[in-house]
Order: structure tokens, then sequence, then C-alpha cells
């Protein structure tokens, strides 16, 4: 068992809809949790960064962490084309490592 | 804030060289640096973590002989790909964690290799 798992997808979308995106992990002592979006190509651009659980906010995109049920979301409102991406998700446990461990990536589209 | 870059982003080169490539944090130090691969449709595969003025430390599988890591100073690292082979034809990503910072990383845009 991986210790991070998220749906490869891909999963296609029309423009404008609500995406949740997400991941579950097995490892409890993960605290700091992220999301980066990746361009096919490029380097991955970081979306949210999540210290323990709790819900945060920045624009169209909502984080939520539930470390109780292991499980951490991306939410995207309002989705756009230019939203087509991977989306990866990250987390840590905060150790002198500062290693994280990434899910697979879920395939986004947003169809115009 | 956070940029970090990577010269060359495209690389070239016959079988048998060496290739080095860099990566800077443009506007933060940061204190560790770290080194992916990744190949097409997958995700990224941590190669090494690289702390200033220490030797780098590796993954297992990965030859440390082979992929070469300096990191000189608070701003840059180097991965030099020795003996380059076609196998090691992918795309190399390097990222950041800042100095005062979290766990946070910032990547940088990669660079692809190709060995013919």
């Amino acid at each position: 068992q991986k210790e991070v798992e998220q749906d490869p997808g891909p999963l296609s979308v029309p423009e404008g809809a609500i995406v949740s995106l997400n991941c579950t992990y097995s490892n409890s002592a993960f605290q700091y949790f992220m999301w980066y979006r990746q361009y096919s190509r490029k380097g991955p651009e970081l979306l949210m960064y999540t210290y323990s659980s709790g819900n945060k906010e920045d624009g169209r995109f909502t984080a939520q962490v539930d470390k109780s049920s292991k499980y951490i979301s991306l939410f995207i409102r309002d989705s756009q084309p230019s939203d087509s991406a991977t989306y990866l998700c990250a987390m840590s446990g905060g150790d002198s490592s500062y290693k994280l461990i990434f899910g697979s990536g879920t395939r986004l589209l947003v169809r115009p | 804030g956070a940029v970090v870059s990577q010269h060359p982003s495209w690389v070239i080169c016959k079988s048998g060289t060496s290739v080095k490539i860099e990566c800077r944090s443009l506007d933060f130090q940061a204190t560790t640096m770290f080194w992916y691969r990744q190949f097409p449709k997958q995700s990224l595969m941590l190669m090494a973590t690289s702390n200033e003025g220490s030797k780098a430390t590796y993954e297992q599988g990965v030859e440390k002989d082979k992929f070469l890591i300096n990191h000189a100073s608070l701003t840059l690292s180097t991965l030099t790909v020795t003996s380059a082979h076609p196998e090691d034809s992918s795309f190399y990503i390097c990222s950041a964690r800042a100095l005062a910072g979290t766990d946070t990383q910032y990547f940088g845009p990669g660079t692809r290799l190709t060995v013919l």
C-alpha cells in the first residue's frame, strides 16, 4: 500500500463546474499538506499549503484536511479551461528530512 | 516571491558525455534543495536531498557516482549526470525549501534531458 493514494483520473468536467480532488494517506505523522499544479513539461507550482487539520481558502481554491480520516481535498470553484493540468497532493511529517511524499497526481481536463 | 530557476531548460547530448544542471533560488535562501526525476505521466521521484555545505543524501537505488550533486551556496545547487546514457533521458526538476520556512518546497521549471 502506498503512503499516499490519489486517483490518477483523468477527470473531465465542463467549464464552470466545481472540481473536487482528493488524497488519502496512511501515515498519521504527516502534519504539512500541500497541493501542487503541474502543467505538461513544467515544474509543479504550489497552490495551497495547510498545517494540520482545517480549511484554507485562496480565491477559487479551497483546501481541506481531515487528519482523523487521513483525507485531504482540494476544491476548485468556477473551473476554467486554464485549470486543466495535473494536480499533485504532497505531505510531510515535519521531521528533519523535510521530504515530501507525493500522490501520483490527478489529471484534470476542463472542457470549454 | 519564492522563485526557483533551472538552467538549461532543455539539453540534448551524446551518450558518454556529462551534463550539468543548475538550480537557483532567486529571491530566498535555501538550506535544503531536492532533486527529482519524472517520467512521462508519472509522479515525481526523489533522487537526493542536498544541504548547503554538506554531502547530498541519495535515495535508495540512485547512483551517487552517476548523479553528482553540489550545493555550494544557499542559492545554488547543481546536478551533474556523468557519462550519460539514453536511459538517463528524463525530466529533472529541482526544488528548494526556504531557510526559515516550513516543509513547503518551491519547484523549478525543470530540465528535459535527451541522451542520444
